[in-house]
């Protein structure tokens, strides 16, 4: 059964950049029609979708986001990772990581994902 | 981007109570469309996946159905862990969007 769990720093200053891991567990990165993808939550809002990247190290990332974001993939440690520079008070939120599943006439869906992570941008 | 209406955004209902949520796209996505449960201070949990298929291990009082822009998740008898707040996904395109999330609370 595969598993994601974020880590990184829960506390981010304005204009740094934010950083975050997940690590899998319970299968390859590599195998699969999979996608790893971010997706944030400020609190008691909605979910954004940040961006997704595959094990080859092809990417998409949500325009909003674009010009701050950059997602990598390590397929030696099993991880993905999110940059994001520049940040301000708005992008304090949880931040999750999923894998993103493609199914049929590619159909895709977000399962599982990590218990999420918050941080919080503040000087 | 595809915008994803919910609606109601709230409401408050009983254990036993039939309940449908409905999930309006700004354009057709066909049957492009996830539901997910998400509990206080948890991750979303996958409910449904192209409209109306039931994910494994998902209670079969949960159901959804639609295509192209109207969808609904229907709860056919309310159990005290299904009080929980809701949210549809679009995969028809990137960037994936959701809907605002609905809220469920027990009356």
């Amino acid at each position: 059964q595969v598993q994601l769990q974020e880590s990184g720093p829960g506390l981010v200053k304005p204009s740094q950049t934010l950083s975050l891991t997940c690590t899998v567990s319970g299968g390859s990165i590599s195998s699969g029609s999979y996608y790893w993808s971010w997706i944030r939550q400020p609190a008691g809002k909605g979910l954004e979708w940040i961006g997704r990247i595959y094990s080859s190290g092809s990417t998409n990332y949500n325009p909003s986001l674009k010009s701050r974001v950059t997602i990598s993939v390590d397929t030696s440690r099993n991880q993905f990772s999110l940059k994001l520079s520049s940040v301000t008070a708005t992008d304090t939120a949880f931040y999750y990581c999923a894998r993103e599943v493609r199914g049929r006439d590619w159909v895709t869906w977000f399962d599982p994902w990590g218990q999420g992570t918050l941080v919080t941008v503040s000087s | 981007d595809i915008q994803m209406t919910q609606s109601p955004s709230s409401l408050s209902a009983s254990v036993g109570d039939r309940l449908t949520i409905t999930c309006r796209a700004s354009q057709s996505i066909s049957t492009y469309l996830n539901w997910y449960q998400q509990k206080p201070g948890q991750a979303p949990k996958l409910l449904i996946y192209a409209a109306s298929s039931l994910q494994s291990g998902v209670p079969s009082r949960f159901s959804g159905s639609g295509s192209g822009t109207d969808f609904t998740l229907t709860i056919s008898s309310l159990h005290p862990e299904d009080f929980a707040t809701y949210h549809c996904q679009q995969s028809y395109n990137t960037p994936r969007t959701f809907g605002q999330g609905t809220k469920l609370e027990i009356k």
